[in-house]
């Protein structure tokens, strides 16, 4: 059974750093692509990041570009997010998720994190 | 670059039919067949329904389909039910490695 677990969220000031993680379980976690999605409260769902199976191929949303790092440890089987400089805007619920093929869907998701950015 | 176009709600009754529509352009639903749909109950993650724009993953309904005409993708659920009340997101690859989400429909069963 696939599973993914989210942990690291919480309260953040504003300017501040946060790394968010997601243990993976259930398949083989160095052979897929591997995605960040938010949503702030109320809000609708945002994608955030993604990386390849290996970690060498990142890629951002513009609205995190040069403060957020993707990043992997396949024998860890567990996915990172490093949030920097962080916005009130980044407040949301952050979900890692499991991508069915390099450009297809999100098959599956973990339960998220929330991440609260204020003074 | 803007969110996918979709409605803010649907509703209809037990055993009928409703369809949302989700509306990009033709950098994203309309020059591309990653277009997928997910089911979101309050307080849960999102779930997959249909993939590629029309492929259903194991395990979901065959009550639920997905189409595509140029640039508008829909989501179709026949024979309604209330477990069928949620929050439902189109998403669509938009080159250049990114996708884009739409802003999400809540659907009301009556």
């Amino acid at each position: 059974e696939v599973q993914l677990l989210e942990s690291g969220g919480g309260l953040v000031q504003p300017g501040g750093s946060l790394r968010l993680s997601c243990e993976a379980s259930g398949f083989t976690f160095s052979s897929y692509v591997m995605t960040w999605v938010r949503q702030a409260p109320g809000k609708g769902l945002e994608w955030v990041s993604q990386i390849s199976g290996s970690g060498v191929n990142t890629y951002y949303a513009d609205s995190v570009k040069g403060r957020f790092t993707i990043s992997r440890d396949n024998s860890k089987n567990t996915l990172y997010l490093q949030m920097n400089s962080l916005r009130a805007e980044d407040t949301a619920i952050y979900y890692c998720a499991k991508r069915i093929t390099i450009l297809g869907a999100l098959d599956y998701w973990g339960q998220g994190t929330l991440v609260t950015v204020s003074s | 670059q803007s969110a996918l176009t979709q409605p803010r709600s649907v509703s209809g009754s037990p055993g009928q039919s409703v369809t949302i529509s989700c509306t990009g352009t033709t950098s994203d639903i309309g020059g591309y067949n990653y277009v997928s749909w997910y089911q979101q109950h309050p307080g849960k993650a999102p779930k997959l329904m249909i993939y590629d724009v029309t492929k259903r993953p194991s395990g979901v309904p065959d009550r639920f389909s997905g189409s595509k005409s140029g640039s508008t993708a829909s989501l179709t659920i026949s024979g309604l039910q209330a477990e069928d009340e949620a929050d439902y997101y189109c998403c669509s690859y938009a080159g250049s490695y990114t996708w884009i989400f739409g802003g999400g429909t809540k659907l009301t069963v009556l």
